[in-house]
């Protein structure tokens, strides 16, 4: 099973509108941490948002926010008034305290799309 | 702001040679690790590395690959005898204590390996 599942592969919208990425998660730790990183065209990999499972606190950076929610295995992304400089392959990763690596289970991506 | 960087950018080679790639992780940082992501999939985990020792590694880091810190700043991953299925972007990454104590990895911008 995976551990983390981004179900939306790509989503394509016009400038200037909201867009919601969705990512759920599983995992037997009552520790854990969740991360949200940005692959832009040019390939590298760009940390946005640490989250610990312990905080649900919603969290609001500009135009981005998270909604991280235990009781649904969820911590989506939500873009506000999306630019064409969004558009990128954005992971969805998890940490976990006790199983699993020592590094990261990402996700498969969601590739973004944002058309003038 | 401190980075990952990684030499070199994109390296072709011919099946059945040796690559080094290279990577300068940021300077306090204690964790180290290798990444790899295949055309179009997911970013997956290879190795961690503390203490120049091997922290942990998966199923994909087998005997053509290894690890090494050489000096006080770089960072190597070696494949030997490459094969095409090695045809991938390689990510190093560094954090500042373990990922799974909910510390950050920071990604290089990647080597693109091209096997032919």
């Amino acid at each position: 099973a995976q551990k983390v599942t981004q179900a939306q592969t790509e989503i394509s919208v016009v400038e200037k509108e909201d867009v919601t990425l969705d990512c759920v998660y599983e995992t037997r730790d009552t520790t854990y941490y969740l991360f949200w990183y940005k692959q832009p065209p040019s390939g590298e990999l760009v940390f946005l948002i640490r989250r610990n499972s312990f905080d649900e606190q919603n969290e609001i950076s500009g135009r981005y926010s998270w909604n991280f929610q235990k009781s649904t295995s969820s911590f989506n992304f939500t873009i506000t008034a999306s630019q064409v400089v969004d558009s990128a392959v954005y992971f969805c990763a998890l940490s976990e305290s006790g199983g699993g690596a020592d590094g990261l289970t990402f996700g498969k991506g969601t590739h973004l799309i944002i058309q003038p | 702001e401190p980075e990952v960087t990684q030499t070199p950018s994109h390296q072709v080679t011919q099946m059945g040679q040796e690559v080094i790639l290279r990577c300068v992780p940021i300077s306090n940082h204690l964790y180290f690790y290798w990444y790899r992501q295949i055309l179009g999939q997911k970013v997956e985990f290879l190795v961690s590395f503390y203490n120049n020792e091997i922290s942990e590694k998966s199923e994909i880091f087998d005997d053509q690959f290894s690890v090494e810190r050489p000096d006080g700043s770089n960072f190597t991953l070696k494949i030997r005898s490459t094969k095409l299925e090695d045809s991938a972007m390689y990510f190093c990454a560094s954090s500042l204590d373990r990922a799974r104590l909910g510390n950050t990895i920071y990604f290089g911008e990647g080597s693109w390996l091209t096997v032919v």
